[in-house]
């Protein structure tokens, strides 16, 4: 499809694990964003990265949080030692590019539930 | 400086009603407004944006008035229908720096 695709849909795993999150940005988008949103809040940001510039780390909640991206394609989102408060849905978006005001087209989420 | 409020948290209106949406900013650098529908299961999809250099703009039964003055902007659905049914962000953004949303308005429209 031409959309944001996010991968798993689902994902439940133990308190301790770690999970490794992925997102397939729209061909040709040099933004990509992650962001979280537990249940019935708003979108808090996570990480953008624009390009080959260095990604702005600023909504990273803690050192647990990391995320990589391959030039201007595939991203992955990993939480290390997954708490119970990490579990929401994990959004990612992209966008033609990202200092301009192109619009921010979404996948579908993950959402993660840490038992 | 980098929230943007909104208001209510939830509506409820009958078919044909108009909901009206807030939000509200304090930085004034922000210079792009959209707002995002975001239905059960589903990631947000943007509705409709605006620039603070007009006051009203609308797209089929979506409208978002500005008013730079008093930072504030809304959105509202002309003869809502069940399928609006969904939750709206607004979000705003400064150029060279990132989307910051609202909380979010889940909107109920009764048939």
């Amino acid at each position: 499809g031409a959309g944001v695709s996010q991968s798993p849909s689902n994902k439940v795993t133990e308190k301790g694990k770690d999970v490794e999150l992925r997102c397939d940005p729209i061909s040709g988008h040099t933004a990509l964003y992650w962001y979280r949103q537990r249940l019935g809040q708003g979108l808090e940001f996570l990480i953008y990265f624009q390009g080959n510039s260095a990604p702005d780390k600023s909504g990273l909640p803690s050192d647990r949080f990391s995320a990589e991206r391959t030039g201007e394609s595939v991203s992955t989102l990993t939480i290390q030692r997954t708490q119970q408060e990490d579990s929401a849905v994990y959004l990612c978006a992209s966008s033609l590019e990202g200092t301009n005001n192109q619009p921010q087209h979404f996948g579908d989420g993950t959402r993660l539930s840490i038992l | 400086q980098q929230q943007v409020k909104q208001s209510p948290q939830s509506l409820i209106v009958q078919k044909g009603g108009i909901p009206i949406i807030n939000c509200a900013y304090e930085n004034t650098a922000f210079d792009y407004f959209p707002w995002y529908q975001q239905f059960p299961g589903k990631g947000p999809a943007l509705l409709i944006a605006i620039r603070p250099d007009v006051s009203e703009k609308k797209e089929g039964r979506f409208t978002i008035s500005f008013n730079k003055s008093a930072k504030q902007f809304s959105l509202h659905i002309m003869d809502s229908q069940p399928g609006d049914s969904a939750t709206y962000f607004c979000a705003a953004k400064a150029s060279g720096s990132r989307l910051t949303f609202g909380e979010g308005t889940q909107l109920t429209v009764n048939p």
